[in-house]
């Protein structure tokens, strides 16, 4: 399976952007690249996924390189509640297990 | 809104119960699964189902089984519980298709085993 590699941790304040990052280097052609994030003492939330362009939804947008070896999930504007653990999962097939990493805890100070 | 439940938020058994945790989804999705959440190690699968009746091994089935009797329920089952099985056990569920579907996940059963 093809490996995502993210930073331990990020620190942001509060109606500031946020942009985190994730390498996928040996990521396949059929991979898509998925966001998740875990808030505390919740169960994983689905964020945003693409596969070659760039998305945007309610929650976020989602920059993907156009080699795809890496992307970045964009917060617009931070709250208090995007504290949380963000995930960059690869996945090519609709419906199956998703592999999590350790992912990007993210601070956010008022 | 997609509704994932887990039957207990905390529960705390002995070592040697058996111990089922349930999970049950309103969407009508045809797959579900099962991680377990430990710090350090992120999370890991047990086992998932695509179907009534059917399931698979995931990464860390050791120690647990599964049932799937109707399309809706998901149970996990530890058949003589350890201390080592002490953990987050998340249930998550999604549609199965040629396009991507996200999964959705309960909010988990905080699991003690003394």
């Amino acid at each position: 399976d093809a490996k995502t590699t993210q930073p331990n941790s990020m620190e942001s304040n509060e109606e500031e952007p946020v942009h985190l990052p994730c390498n996928h280097s040996t990521i396949s052609g059929t991979d898509y690249i998925h966001w998740y994030r875990q808030l505390p003492s919740q169960g994983p939330e689905y964020v945003i996924h693409g596969l070659t362009s760039n998305v945007n939804n309610r929650m976020a947008s989602l920059a993907i390189a156009e080699d795809r070896k890496s992307s970045t999930l964009i917060l617009h504007r931070a709250t208090l509640r995007d504290a949380a653990v963000y995930y960059c999962i690869l996945n090519y097939q609709a419906g199956t297990a998703l592999i999590f990493g350790k992912g990007t805890t993210l601070s956010v100070s008022s | 809104d997609v509704k994932v439940t887990q039957s207990s938020r905390y529960l705390v058994k002995r070592t040697g119960e058996k111990v089922f945790l349930e999970c049950v989804q309103d969407m009508d999705h045809e797959n579900m699964f099962w991680y377990r959440q430990d710090p350090g190690l992120g999370l890991r699968l047990i086992y998932f189902s695509y179907d009534v009746k059917m399931k698979e091994k995931g990464d860390i089935p050791e120690g647990y089984s599964v049932s799937r009797e109707k399309k809706e329920r998901f149970s996990l089952i530890l058949e003589s519980a350890s201390t080592n099985q002490t953990s987050m056990y998340l249930c998550a569920s999604s549609f199965t298709s040629g396009t991507y579907y996200e999964q959705y996940f309960g909010p988990g059963t905080r699991l003690t085993v003394t």
